[in-house]
């Protein structure tokens, strides 16, 4: 088991464009969580997976952001027409039950 | 929303001294979390309390959780270079099936050797 993982690390895009990252979970972990974090800030929680069902998102989610996990076990996190205030570090975390075990995060920068 | 009061935002101090950080809340948590994030990488979780007035040690970190459970503190002793980074407290309520966490918004700890 290596723990949370995450891809890519590290995405620069021009505002606009669409980007996607991916999440693998912790193979028994049923949950599945995305936060975001700005500098200076905790992690904010946007959205949660139990298997493949969404069950909650936040209202920081806008409707150009869109998360998937299909078969129950890895997720994707795309956001559309990206915006400069989208810059932020995106963190995957899982859990069976509590605590979460958290990914190294992707950092994206809109230029 | 809920909200999290994590004290102090940064800290100095010299290798071998004892550091204290604590986490206040406006509501009640369950369960109480504290994560260690460094430079470029996600949180990593160093302590998890579970019941109110619980202490718990992990090496040198022992952490606390309040008995009105809107609080908790750290301390970590005899501070070493490597514990630099950031530290965050976050609280849980696991009345559903989501384990949402609410987090501070960060200690700084620096260590001078």
């Amino acid at each position: 088991d290596t723990g949370v993982s995450q891809d890519p690390r590290h995405k620069i895009t021009k505002r606009g464009q669409n980007v996607t990252f991916r999440c693998d979970p912790i193979s028994e972990h049923n949950r599945l969580y995305w936060y975001r974090q700005t500098l200076g800030q905790g992690p904010e929680f946007l959205t949660y997976f139990q298997n493949e069902a969404q069950l909650e998102k936040s209202r920081l989610l806008s409707d150009r952001f869109s998360a998937e996990r299909p078969k129950g076990s890895f997720s994707t996190l795309e956001i559309q027409r990206t915006e400069q205030g989208d810059s932020a570090m995106y963190l995957c975390a899982s859990s069976f039950g509590p605590p979460l075990a958290f990914g190294s995060g992707t950092r994206l920068t809109v230029v | 929303g809920q909200q999290l009061n994590q004290s102090p935002q940064s800290m100095f101090i010299q290798e071998g001294e004892d550091v204290s950080m604590n986490c206040t809340s406006s509501s009640i948590f369950n369960t109480w979390l504290w994560y260690k994030q460094d430079p470029g990488e996600g949180p990593v979780l160093l302590i998890a309390l579970y019941k109110a007035g619980e202490l718990t040690s992990n090496g040198r970190l022992t952490a606390q959780f309040g008995i009105t459970r809107k609080d908790s503190f750290l301390n970590i002793s005899a501070s070493i270079p490597s514990d630099v980074g950031i530290y965050f407290c976050a609280g849980l309520n696991s009345g559903g099936s989501n384990y949402k966490l609410t987090f501070g918004k960060g200690t700084l700890l620096t260590v001078n050797p």
